[in-house]
């Protein structure tokens, strides 16, 4: 049974600094992992999306990374800003089954 | 694509009482989820469907929860009779398998139980 697990479990940084949001997984048998971020009472929006076959994503000051083998995949948010404050979740999809989501980790930039 | 849509966004009601919440995925995508988000548990599935068949409901509670998809367009979550336990966010996502797989997610139903 897939297993998602994430690290900090809540961090505060002042603005513009760069961060590293970790996310590790028990079954390196998957097929795609994805990022996303909420806000409070909010829904999910999909920041990045990593197929298996793929080392990294880029979208803008983000940028994640996955290695299968490790089980791991990092976000790296680039010079932050206040607006990036929100919980990051990730979720990991094994072939056939349904997406697994790690419990998040909760993000203030401060100004 | 006005993304997936949930309806309603929030619902309080009486223990005891039927509680229907709906979901309007993406126009294309043949996978839809149910997801049930609470502070203690975090986000947790119900079930999901793929081609409007359920493939994976192990994580429908009990007996109370039920799921429907009558078309490709169209789902129902019911919960009968409610309880306070039930009281959490419900998001349906959706998908299309056979592409990238990305997941798309509603705004959520806040659902409270009195």
């Amino acid at each position: 049974k897939q297993e998602v697990t994430q690290i900090p479990a809540a961090l505060s940084v002042p603005e513009g600094e760069n961060l590293v949001l970790n996310c590790s997984f028990t079954d390196s048998a998957i097929y795609n992992l994805q990022w996303f971020r909420q806000d409070p009472g909010k829904g999910l929006t999909s920041l990045l999306l990593i197929q298996s076959s793929q080392r990294e994503q880029t979208s803008g000051r983000l940028n994640a990374s996955l290695d299968k083998s490790s089980g791991r995949s990092t976000l790296y948010i680039a010079a932050s800003q206040p607006g990036d404050s929100a919980t990051y979740l990730c979720a990991v999809k094994n072939y056939g089954q349904n997406f697994v989501f790690g419990p998040g980790t909760r993000l203030s930039v401060l100004p | 694509d006005a993304g997936v849509i949930q309806s309603p966004r929030h619902e309080v009601t009486e223990m005891g009482q039927e509680v229907t919440l709906r979901c309007k995925p993406i126009s294309g995508h043949n996978s839809l989820f149910w997801y049930r988000q609470t502070m203690m548990r975090g986000l947790e599935l119900l079930i999901y469907f793929n081609n409007n068949v359920p493939i994976d409901d192990s994580g429908m509670p009990e007996d109370r929860f039920s799921a429907k998809m009558p078309n490709a367009s169209f789902s129902t979550l019911k919960i009968q009779p409610s309880e306070p336990r039930d009281s959490a966010v419900y998001f349906c996502a959706s998908s299309y398998q056979g592409g990238n797989v990305e997941a798309f997610f509603g705004q959520g139903t806040r659902l409270t139980v009195v």
